[in-house]
């Protein structure tokens, strides 16, 4: 089966450092791999998506995520922190069991940002 | 336009009462998905539906967990007998067809007391 793996259940940056929020994945096949925001009391929302295509990958809100076949990697990155970043922060792993795409998701990562 | 929507957005049950959860996908969307999401845990698959077929139930925790979305639109997750343990956010995903991106919903707290 599937996993992902998040490193760090708390990071801490400061308003315009970077963020660099850790996800490794397993996998047997090629996988899709996702990262979502979450805000508090609100559905996931999704950031961005590799699905076999260009390994670096741009998102909304000025996040990118690199995939690292060799390291089973899909960090995602975004060079300056505002404020409204502060969230939850979900990788995920697609199975494409049954034809469908069922979502893996790690244990999230909260992202804090201080002035 | 209109999202995802999910009632109630709060539920707190006694152990032992039986609750409906109920998800409005957005018009049209194809598939549907139900996620539990405990406390500080990322959310895990419980099941999903290609229109009114529900296609795999295999994240259901017991046979206490029932859903159903008869007319291919709206979908209800039933719980029997509530137990403490499933305390959590209750999310619904849909998706316009089976392999594009899911669309979550606010979700639902149940509390069991």
């Amino acid at each position: 089966a599937q996993s992902v793996t998040q490193l760090g259940s708390h990071v801490s940056v400061s308003e315009g450092a970077l963020v660099l929020l850790r996800c490794n994945y397993s996998s047997s096949v090629p996988p899709y791999l996702f990262w979502y925001v979450q805000y508090p009391n609100q559905g996931l929302q999704l950031l961005l998506k590799y699905t076999s295509a260009a390994t670096l990958v741009k998102g909304i809100n000025g996040f990118e995520a690199e995939f690292k076949k060799s390291e089973t990697s899909f960090h995602l990155t975004k060079p300056s922190a505002h404020m409204s970043d502060a969230a939850e922060y979900f990788c995920a792993v697609s199975e494409m069991n049954t034809g469908f795409q069922k979502l893996v998701f790690g244990t999230g990562t909260r992202l804090l940002v201080s002035p | 336009g209109a999202g995802v929507s999910q009632s109630p957005r709060y539920k707190v049950a006694k152990r032992g009462q039986d609750v409906a959860l109920r998800c409005d996908p957005i018009s049209g969307h194809v598939s549907l998905f139900w996620y539990q999401q405990a406390l500080g845990q990322g959310p895990e698959f419980l099941t999903y539906f290609q229109n009114e077929a529900q296609l795999d139930k295999s994240g259901l925790p017991s046979d206490r967990f029932f859903a159903e979305r008869p007319e291919g639109s709206v979908s209800t997750l039933k719980i029997q007998r509530t137990q403490q343990e499933d305390s959590a956010v209750y999310l619904c995903a849909s998706s316009a067809q089976v392999l594009s991106e899911q669309y979550f919903g606010p979700g639902t707290r149940l509390t069991v007391t």
